[in-house]
């Protein structure tokens, strides 16, 4: 069965370093979003993707992110100055419409 | 604004037992679907169970279903026949037929008591 995947699934950082997490969609999904979970807290809202350009985003990405699908199958957040507030797990997910999102298992970013 | 509420932070159920999530929504929107996501310790989201709005007739999923009351916006997950592996955090959430997110609640954290 189709998944989608997430790499690392874990990943250290010092404060203030860029981090990226990588993501690879199910291949015939048109939708992808990043939502993060701070931990044992609500599911929040990152950013949305589709047809190569951001469709929504949150107030929380803001300039430290920023989202890129480089070829076609991976899907990367990139947070380019890490803060202490940015550890949580981060889920990517993507839909074949606008229905049902699947779930990646997730990245556990923890910044030092 | 987009809200879904899940009034019971944690419920626990007997094995073999039934129990009831409950959420509710707010949305003026119309054509929209709804769903029950679940987290298991893995933290890993599996979607349990999909109602789309325009449906009067309530989803199932094998020991899954929903009692989905468009007008009151209430949206609740019935378990039967609880298992172990059903412990997990759930979460409702909803889209817009034509959004770009998902809004989720708070979620219920469930245990199976063996």
């Amino acid at each position: 069965e189709p998944e989608v995947t997430q790499t690392p699934s874990h990943q250290v950082t010092q404060m203030g370093q860029e981090v990226i997490l990588r993501c690879v969609p199910i291949s015939n999904h048109l939708y992808f979003y990043w939502y993060r979970q701070i931990l044992g807290q609500k599911v929040e809202f990152l950013v949305s993707f589709y047809n190569n350009e951001i469709s929504e985003k949150s107030e929380i990405f803001d300039d430290q992110f920023s989202v890129e699908r480089p070829d076609g199958s991976n899907f990367t957040l990139k947070i380019r100055s890490t803060k202490l507030e940015d550890s949580a797990m981060y889920f990517c997910a993507s839909s074949e419409m606008n229905t049902e999102a699947f779930f990646g298992q997730g990245t556990r970013l923890t910044v030092v | 604004a987009q809200t879904v509420t899940q009034s019971q932070p944690e419920m626990s159920v007997q094995e073999a037992e039934t129990v009831t999530l409950s959420c509710t929504y707010d949305t003026s929107e119309n054509n929209y679907y709804l769903f029950w996501y679940k987290q298991p310790p893995s933290r890993q989201m599996i979607l349990v169970i999909r109602q789309e709005a325009y449906k009067q007739q309530n989803a199932t999923e094998n020991r899954f279903s929903v009692n989905f009351q468009k007008a009151a916006k209430s949206f609740s997950l019935k378990i039967s026949d609880s298992q172990l592996g059903d412990t997990a955090m759930y979460f409702c959430a909803f889209i817009f037929a034509t959004g770009n997110q998902f809004y989720f609640g708070t979620g219920t954290s469930l245990t199976v008591i063996p």
